[in-house]
């Protein structure tokens, strides 16, 4: 079956360390994938999408890999903040199924200063 | 300002009482999608529309219709809601729907199904 993951663990970390997410995803052959923010009580905001054929993206403090042998990207945040805690969602969207797109539920990210 | 607008941000209604969220996006994108979010679960796709008139199923559609008789607009539709539709909803927007284009996100609406 088709799955996408994320840590369900909430990732607790010192300001100015760098957090790390895992996105791990089965049976899927995804040509992009997207990372976005998402505060208690609102939406999604967009951070980074990266397409299949490249293996880093950057936009200033943060860092998306994207590994399609091993089905998994990686977001990082270097330099973390208080302000960057926030929950963070991978999401995708099959070839074979245009418009149709995945979630996963979600890594807590808690940086403590 | 470019945005999706959705209405009402809360609801509380009662089991079998026809509802309308609607969703508004600005931004002359072809590309609209509902999505449900509850704990532990993530956002679950209802249905999506990839341009006027076209609209298709999501993951979880049961309960749910839509409409996409303009580009602008995109109404979720619970014919007879049920308690386990109480959920936060979201409503999105894109350029494309083949995710090479960020989603836009409204701001959700909450709503109770008693």
């Amino acid at each position: 079956s088709q799955k996408i993951e994320q840590n369900s663990e909430a990732l607790n970390i010192q300001e100015g360390k760098t957090a790390t997410l895992t996105c791990n995803y089965t049976n899927y052959s995804p040509a992009y994938l997207q990372w976005y923010r998402q505060d208690p009580g609102r939406g999604p905001v967009f951070l980074l999408l990266i397409r299949e054929n490249e293996k880093e993206k950057r936009k200033e403090r943060l860092k998306v890999t994207f590994d399609t042998t091993l089905k998994q990207s990686l977001f990082h945040i270097t330099a973390s903040q208080p302000a960057d805690s926030a929950t963070y969602l991978c999401a995708l969207c099959p070839t074979d199924s245009w418009g149709k797109f995945q979630f996963g539920a979600g890594t807590q990210v808690v940086v403590t200063p | 300002e470019a945005q999706v607008t959705q209405n009402p941000r809360y609801l509380i209604t009662v089991t079998g009482k026809k509802l309308t969220v609607t969703c508004s996006q600005n931004m002359n994108h072809e590309y609209m999608s509902w999505y449900r979010q509850d704990p532990g679960l993530g956002l679950r796709q209802i249905y999506y529309s990839m341009n006027v008139e076209v609209t298709d199923k999501g993951d979880v559609p049961e309960g749910y219709k839509v409409s996409r008789k303009e580009k602008r607009n995109f109404p979720l539709i619970l014919e007879s809601p049920s308690p386990n539709q109480t959920s936060l909803y979201f409503c999105a927007s894109s350029v494309t729907g083949g995710g090479g284009q960020p989603q836009h996100f409204g701001d959700g609406t909450r709503l109770s199904i008693l």
